[in-house]
C-alpha cells in the first residue's frame, strides 16, 4: 500500500499564530514529500518540494519564511504556516514519492485551513 | 503559462455510457502523465497513469490516450458510474525532477447521472 496521512484535517486560528501541519507516508519511506495548495474550484498549486535531510526547493512567488517545511524523517514533514493571515486561509495537501524512480505521488487527505 | 489545460470545466453523462475527459499540455518534454480523482475536501487518489513512450493504458473501466503530436491526453470512463462523479485531474510529470514534480490541470467535474 501507499498511504499518507495529514493531521489536523482541519483548523481555525487567529490571525498572527502559527499552524503545524503534519504529513505522515504510514506504510512506506518517502525521500521526496510534496506541498500543494488548492483554492476552491481550482488546481492544486505546488508551494515546495521536500527532500528528507536537506532543505525544501520552494515554488516562485511562494514565500519561504512564511512557509516553513521540515522534512526530518523518512515519513515525516511538516509544514508550518507563520503569523497567518486570513489570505492564507486554504485546503494544504502533501503529496510523497517512493523515491525517484517511481512515478506516482501519494496524496494525504488535505488539511483545510482557516484564519479568522 | 499554463501547461497542462483541461478547457472543460465540467461534464455530465448518463449512467453507462462512456465518459471522456481531456487534457492538453504544451510541453513536449513531459515524460510521464496520471489521472487523479478528487472529491471535495479530500486528497487526490490516483487513477491510471500513461509514459510517453505508449499511447494507450487500460485498467478495467478506465483507460488513457496520448496522443504526442497533439499534445493531448484523454481519459475515457466505460461505462460510467454515479460513484465516477468526481474532480479528475490530467498531470504531467517534469523530468529530471527528484521524486517526480507534477503540474497539474485545472480539473474537471464529472457528474454521473443515474
Amino acid at each position: 500500500g501507499a498511504v499518507v496521512s495529514q493531521h489536523p484535517s482541519w483548523v481555525i486560528c487567529k490571525s498572527g499564530t502559527s499552524v503545524k501541519i503534519e504529513c505522515r507516508s504510514l506504510d512506506f519511506q518517502a525521500t521526496t514529500m510534496f506541498w500543494y495548495r488548492q483554492f476552491p474550484k481550482q488546481s492544486l498549486m505546488l508551494m515546495a518540494t521536500s527532500n528528507e535531510g536537506s532543505k525544501a526547493t520552494y515554488e516562485q512567488g511562494v514565500e519561504k519564511d512564511k512557509f516553513l517545511i521540515n522534512h526530518a524523517s523518512l515519513t515525516l514533514s511538516t509544514l508550518t504556516v507563520t503569523s497567518a493571515h486570513p489570505e492564507d486561509s486554504s485546503f494544504y495537501i502533501c503529496s510523497a514519492s517512493k523515491g525517484p524512480y517511481y512515478n506516482e505521488q501519494f496524496f494525504g487527505p488535505g488539511t483545510r485551513l482557516t484564519v479568522l | 503559462d499554463q501547461q497542462v489545460k483541461q478547457n472543460s470545466p465540467s461534464l455530465s453523462v448518463q449512467e453507462g455510457r462512456i465518459s471522456i475527459l481531456n487534457c492538453d499540455y504544451t510541453n513536449s518534454m513531459f515524460d510521464y502523465f496520471l489521472w487523479y480523482k478528487k472529491y471535495p475536501a479530500e486528497g487526490p487518489t490516483f487513477l491510471i497513469s500513461i509514459s510517453s513512450i505508449k499511447d494507450k493504458n487500460e485498467d478495467g473501466r478506465f483507460t488513457v490516450f496520448l496522443n504526442k503530436s497533439a499534445k493531448h491526453l484523454s481519459l475515457h470512463i466505460v461505462p460510467s458510474q454515479p460513484g465516477d462523479s468526481a474532480v479528475y485531474f490530467c498531470a504531467a510529470k517534469v523530468p529530471g525532477t527528484q521524486g517526480g514534480k507534477l503540474i497539474f490541470g485545472q480539473g474537471t467535474e464529472l457528474s454521473v447521472k443515474p
